[in-house]
């Protein structure tokens, strides 16, 4: 009940396409779900959330979509850039839980 | 405001030694974490405190200790070094009301040898 299900392990995506990761939660107490982005040789820094009374959000080129009756929630890079090849891990916290519970993270490369 | 800062940068340890890792925030937040994380893996977190003088065992507290005298400081302490404890270490800190929004320091990445 405490996983965040996370997939794909890694990507690869060209130029100017868009990157799709994928994450499930079991536990319906969660109640904000954020992606953070992390590069090599530095701590994960957030890069976008969402909370369950919304579908979607959007930060420029980065989306979350969010089905809450699936219990699943993705994050959508539009037009990747080679400066996105990162490690991406999505998280969800709430209830009487003190922590962030963490997927397993995404390696993402998108060639030029 | 520095944010997150972590020391030191770099350690290599021999099996059995001991050492501390520091971690201090400016942003008076009462949430700390530590996590480690090994090569090509994910966060698994070590310990946390939701505040000075509290603090509770994370996934992987066996080989660690640590204590929370002050709001800004949080180091981690590990005892007797083995090898598994080769990792990059990572401190990170929220707000009580926002503890999906942590804040991570640059990290202390350990070779014990």
């Amino acid at each position: 009940q405490q996983q965040v299900k996370q997939s794909p392990q890694s990507l690869i995506v060209q130029k100017g396409g868009i990157s799709i990761i994928n994450c499930a939660y079991e536990n319906t107490a969660f109640d904000y779900f954020p992606w953070y982005q992390q590069f090599p040789g530095k701590g994960p820094a957030l890069l976008i959330a969402i909370r369950p009374d919304v579908s979607e959000k959007k930060e420029g080129r980065f989306t979350i979509s969010f089905n809450k009756s699936a219990k699943q929630f993705s994050l959508h890079i539009m037009d990747s850039q080679p400066g996105d090849s990162a490690t991406y891990f999505c998280a969800a916290s709430g209830g009487s839980n003190y922590q962030l519970i963490w997927g397993a993270g995404t390696k993402l490369i998108i060639k030029p | 405001n520095a944010g997150v800062t972590q020391t030191p940068k770099f350690r290599i340890l021999k099996i059995g030694q001991s050492m501390t890792l520091q971690c201090t925030q400016d942003m008076n937040h009462n949430y700390m974490y530590w996590y480690r994380q090994d090569p090509g893996m994910g966060l698994k977190l070590i310990y946390y405190s939701v505040g000075a003088g509290i603090t509770d065992k994370g996934e992987v507290p066996n080989g660690y200790n640590v204590s929370r005298s002050t709001t800004e400081d949080f180091p981690l302490r590990l005892e007797l070094a083995a090898p598994s404890q080769t990792s990059v270490y990572f401190c990170a800190s929220s707000y009580p009301a926002d503890r999906g929004k942590q804040y991570f320091g640059p990290g202390t990445r350990l070779t014990v040898t």
